[in-house]
């Protein structure tokens, strides 16, 4: 099956800091990936779409200039929390359409700042 | 108004039993519609896509997708205690960004 990565896994920071995420999609081409949040016992929140060679299309109420997107090439998207803060701390979690309409997920990172 | 909508549960069944979820969504021109299963601190997992009106089996599961009445369904049949988990719903447009419902919580019991 597909097969997206994200890294890292888990990351601690400090207040203030920028944190980089790598989603990588490993067996297949993806010109199109997305960028989800989910705090602790709620759904997922799409956050933004990350589009390659293009700017990344982000929902209504995320900060285009705090969550820093770039899709550099077909198979690395990359999101970069700015000035990271605690109310950022959750799990984010990237996705990556395959050739078949099936959307298939990283296993997430784990954000805590402190 | 909330694109897709579940009912949060906990849904309780015993082992041996069939799970039944239930989604609405509102946006009539969606055209795939999928179900993933979370365990707690995981990221969803794939089980089932459906984009047609009816019935879709893969082992013990079946999607049942009613576009008319705008609803997508999940049955498990032999729920099995490791099959307890919360259980998403989603659907959109081909290709594009879809929306999630926010979950139903499965638990079988032993």
């Amino acid at each position: 099956g597909a097969v997206v990565s994200q890294h890292p896994s888990w990351v601690i920071c400090k207040s203030g800091t920028s944190v980089k995420i790598e989603c990588r999609s490993l067996d297949f081409q993806a010109t199109t990936m997305f960028w989800y949040r989910q705090f602790p016992k709620q759904s997922l929140m799409l956050m933004a779409t990350s589009n390659e060679g293009s700017k990344a299309t982000y929902e209504q109420g995320v900060e285009k200039d705090k969550f820093l997107i770039n899709h550099a090439s077909l198979t690395l998207s990359t999101l970069t929390v700015t000035s990271a803060h605690p109310e950022d701390s959750s799990f984010y979690i990237c996705s990556a359409w395959r050739d078949s309409n099936e959307q298939f997920f990283g296993p997430g990172t784990r954000l805590t700042v402190l | 108004q909330k694109e897709v909508e579940q009912n949060s549960g906990p849904l309780s069944v015993p082992e041996g039993a069939i799970a039944s979820l239930n989604c609405t969504y509102s946006d009539r021109g969606s055209q795939s519609f999928f179900w993933y299963r979370q365990y707690s601190g995981k990221s969803p997992e794939l089980i089932m896509s459906i984009y047609s009106n009816g019935d879709k089996e893969d082992g013990r599961f079946t999607a049942q997708l009613n576009k008319a009445s705008q609803y997508v369904s999940l049955l498990i049949r032999d729920s099995q205690p490791s099959d307890s988990a919360t259980y998403l719903c989603a659907g959109g447009y081909n290709f594009n960004k879809f929306y999630f419902g926010s979950g139903t919580k499965l638990n079988v019991k032993p």
